[in-house]
């Protein structure tokens, strides 16, 4: 089975923090995700990585940054946490594009972030 | 910009019922997905599709694509308890592995 965890469920920060979400895959994937979901408005993706040192940017990459040293492992960073990034965050994981088509997105358990 | 929508938002039926959760997409797309969502919890696949006229079905639960239209659907039959859940459908754009989601259908089973 895939494996992906998060390193918090819940976490609670002050404004202007940095915040670090870290995401743990055990399943080799080539591909890694960072989603935040509100309600009313589904997921949105923030940065997805195809491969360790790569990044690219999602629909809503504004204040936030990654880093993906790993392949295993892919970091979201709240470079200065605001109350607007007040959400719950996850994280998904696929195969490359051997095995894409038979594939789905494998989701961590998610971290609620609450900024005050 | 690939738009996906979701209807009803909010749909309560009872137990025994059959309904249909609608996806409709704005642009060609070569996969769609349906995942579960529990409160709480995070989000789980239930199905993959691939091309048009595709259709899956695992326990109650039948999917299908029609893309010329742009639609999904997901059908419950005979609806238990157990069904009630957030769907969300998501759609892959062309060429790489990114999702855009709809907003998700909160179902409630009523017994």
């Amino acid at each position: 089975d895939v494996k992906v965890t998060q390193s918090s469920r819940y976490l609670v920060k002050r404004t202007g923090e940095k915040v670090f979400l870290e995401c743990v895959q055990d399943m080799d994937h080539e591909n890694m995700f960072w989603y935040r979901q509100d309600p009313g408005l589904g997921l949105r993706l923030i940065y997805f990585s195809y491969d360790v040192k790569m990044k690219e940017k999602g629909d809503i990459p504004e204040g936030y940054s990654v880093s993906r040293e790993k392949k295993e492992r892919f970091s979201l960073i709240l470079e200065s946490a605001s109350t607007n990034q007040t959400s719950m965050y996850l994280c998904a994981t696929i195969v490359g594009l051997a095995g894409r088509f038979r594939e789905t997105q494998y989701f961590g358990p998610g971290t609620r972030l609450l900024v005050l | 910009e690939l738009k996906v929508e979701q209807n009803p938002l909010f749909l309560s039926m009872q137990e025994g019922k059959n309904y249909t959760i609608y996806c409709n997409y704005s642009t060609t797309s070569d996969r769609l997905y349906w995942y579960r969502q529990d409160p709480g919890k995070s989000l789980e696949s239930l199905f993959v599709l691939l091309s048009n006229g595709a259709v899956k079905q695992e326990g109650r639960l039948m999917a299908s694509l029609d893309t010329k239209a742009r639609l999904s659907t997901l059908h419950i039959t005979a609806a238990v308890h157990d069904l009630s859940a957030t769907y969300f459908c998501a759609v892959s754009n062309f060429g790489n592995e990114k999702l855009t989601f709809g907003t998700g259908t909160r179902l409630t089973i009523i017994p």
